[in-house]
Formats: structure tokens, sequence, C-alpha cells
């Protein structure tokens, strides 16, 4: 059951660029989480925003959240090459003690030269 | 990095054959979960833990079984592989359900 779906699936920007990326939802959540997974490996956290919270910020990197539209943003500014990766966004829908997080199917960036 | 390891990395089995994966971890998490990875499908969790020998089903869990003896020690069991198991699987932990995991390098498992 997919409850984030990230968009686009795929973009591919210059280096120095900024990238964003949206993650559109289904249900009310308690929070929503941003990862990166680099080829063939782990996928590492990013940032955590709470349904209560409308921005955050991490180094470069920017997270909104619209609840009113169900609908979060990752913006990476000044990209470079590391930041090559596919990045996905994860939804946690309720408040209990078992709650699961649900991912959605990833965006690939690639940053050009 | 979080500490946690899986093995093995890279297994080529056959059908009809059980495999066990093993997830360690050193954080002393309480959760720990399993997830395959798929093209066009991202990440499906397969089983779950809250604790030791508390465990429950996730999203893609027939074929599947997992034990948790130990906090530090999550094993997945496919009781009889098929190729419709080739897949890329992740274990993760986390402290708080629901909050920030925190994701092992992966096994990738080729069932022929």
């Amino acid at each position: 059951s997919q409850q984030g779906e990230e968009d686009p699936q795929a973009l591919s920007i210059q280096e120095g660029e900024n990238a964003t990326m949206n993650c559109s939802y289904k249900t009310s959540i308690n929070n929503l989480q941003w990862y990166r997974q680099n080829s063939g490996r782990g996928l590492v956290h990013l940032i955590l925003i709470r349904s209560n919270e409308r921005e955050k910020h991490s180094g470069r990197l920017r997270v909104t959240l619209d609840t009113s539209k169900k609908s979060s943003s990752l913006l990476i500014t000044a990209s470079r090459a590391a930041d090559t990766a596919s990045y996905f966004c994860a939804t946690r829908m309720g408040k209990n003690r078992d709650d699961k997080i649900i991912f959605g199917k990833g965006t690939r960036l690639h940053i050009l030269p | 990095d979080a500490g946690i390891t899986q093995s093995p990395r890279h297994k080529v089995t056959e059908t009809g054959t059980p495999v066990t994966l093993r997830c360690h971890q050193t954080e002393n998490h309480r959760y720990m979960y399993w997830y395959r990875q798929d093209p066009g499908h991202g990440l499906r969790l397969i089983h779950y833990s809250y604790g030791v020998k508390d465990t429950d089903k996730g999203e893609v869990s027939d074929g599947y079984s997992v034990s948790r003896s130990k906090t530090e020690d999550f094993l997945l069991t496919l009781e009889s592989a098929t190729s419709s198991q080739t897949s890329v699987y992740f274990c993760a932990i986390s402290a708080i359900a629901g909050e920030t995991q925190y994701f092992g390098p992966g096994t990738r498992l080729l069932v022929l």
C-alpha cells in the first residue's frame, strides 16, 4: 500500500543548481521523513518533519510540509556530484507503539558535472 | 553510522531451499524491521519486531518468517525460496516506532 508518492521519478540537473523533489500522500500523517540512498547502499535518514511543523532545514536541505495539500517538498541547494542518489519520502500515519512508516518509490536525482 | 550489520551480503541459492538472513545491531534499539527493495516497488516491509520475541507481519510477509531471541539480532528466514524472492533485503532499526530508521548495508539475494 503506497502512501507517499515522489515526483518527479527522475531528475537531472547541473552541478550548482537547486534540486526540488515533491512527495504527496493520501491520509493524515504524524510525521514525514526523507531518506537518501546511494547506489548499492542502504538508506540514510535526512530529515523528519512533524505534522505541526511547516519547514525544517539541515545544511543545504530544506523540507516543507503542507498538510492541507498533503504534500512535502525537499530542496537541495547548490547541488554537488555527491548528491546523486535516490531520495525517498516516508510517512507515519498514527501514534501507536507499533506504528510503521511507509516509503514511496523514490526520485532518482542525477547531478551533471 | 549506526551499528547495523547484515549477513551474508550476497547469496545465490536454488529454488526450494531455506535461506536465513541475519541482522545484527549494536545500538540497543527496540524496533527492528526487514524490508525488500525491488525495481518499481520501492521499499516494502516484510516483518518487524517491537521487542525480544515480539514480531508482527508487514505488507509482504507471505513466504517469510522472523525470529528475535536477543535485542541485537533479527533473523529473516525464507522457508522455501522462490524466484520471486530474488531481491535486495534491508534491515533497519529505530529507537521509537515510526521515527527515524537506520538501515543496514543490504543483502542481495538471487534465487535460481
